[in-house]
């Protein structure tokens, strides 16, 4: 089956600054990657996804880069602010619903 | 507004009980699913269902059950509950169609349902 490893498991950044998590994947028949955030004691909510036919995505102050090749996607936050700690997965499938998710990156925003 | 709810939110329970978890969705959604979290493992799927006749295991669906019992409704039952069953329960659905505004295939999450067994 898919395995998904997230890098880093914390991560602690100066508001304003930018905040990157990185996952890899096994099994390159995946062809879905998206990313969910959990705000403290808050269900998972989808923030972004992207498919394998395209390289990189942008909604605002978040993107998603994907290197199919080396089977790995990023999470890109700008500009960070306050209501962005929280706890993010990646997530990875093929096709588009039996999702494999990383362990989780917590991410803090210090004020 | 549509919704994902999960009844009970917390349980505790002790060890050989039988227990159920139920969830219920008013999304209009075909596809639900039953994710485990549990801290520095992330969310790993015990069953998923594509509709009622159509019942499939996950990742870590041993010691589980689950029944679909109409298109909103998905319970998930421990037969014999035993301590590393204790972690945070979620339901999920989904939408296999496109939709406007929406991202293809998005997983809609309940609130969770957080289990102890003692």
């Amino acid at each position: 089956g898919e395995n998904v490893e997230q890098h880093p498991s914390t991560l602690s950044v100066q508001e304003g600054d930018s905040a990157v998590i990185k996952c890899t994947y096994s099994d390159s028949a995946s062809n879905y990657f998206p990313w969910y955030k959990q705000e403290l004691g808050k269900r998972p909510q989808l923030i972004i996804d992207i498919r394998s036919n395209v390289g990189e995505k942008k909604d605002q102050r978040i993107a998603v880069t994907l290197n199919k090749t080396a089977k790995h996607f990023s999470l890109h936050i700008t500009e960070t602010q306050p209501e962005d700690s929280a706890v993010y997965f990646c997530a990875a499938s093929q096709g588009d619903y039996k999702l494999s998710f990383g362990a989780g990156t917590t991410v803090t925003v210090r004020a | 507004d549509a919704d994902v709810t999960q009844t009970p939110r917390n349980r505790i329970t002790k060890t050989g009980k039988r227990i159920m978890l139920e969830c219920s969705q008013t999304k209009g959604h075909d596809r639900m699913y039953w994710y485990r979290q549990d801290p520095g493992l992330g969310l790993r799927l015990i069953y998923y269902s594509f509709d009622v006749k159509d019942i499939n295991k996950g990742e870590i669906s041993d010691g589980y059950s689950v029944s679909r019992q109409a298109q909103a409704k998905f319970s998930l039952s421990l037969e014999s509950a035993i301590p590393n069953q204790t972690a945070l329960y979620f339901c999920a659905t989904s939408d296999p169609g496109p939709r406007q505004g929406a991202s293809y295939n998005e997983q809609f999450f309940g609130p969770g349902t957080r289990l102890t067994v003692l």
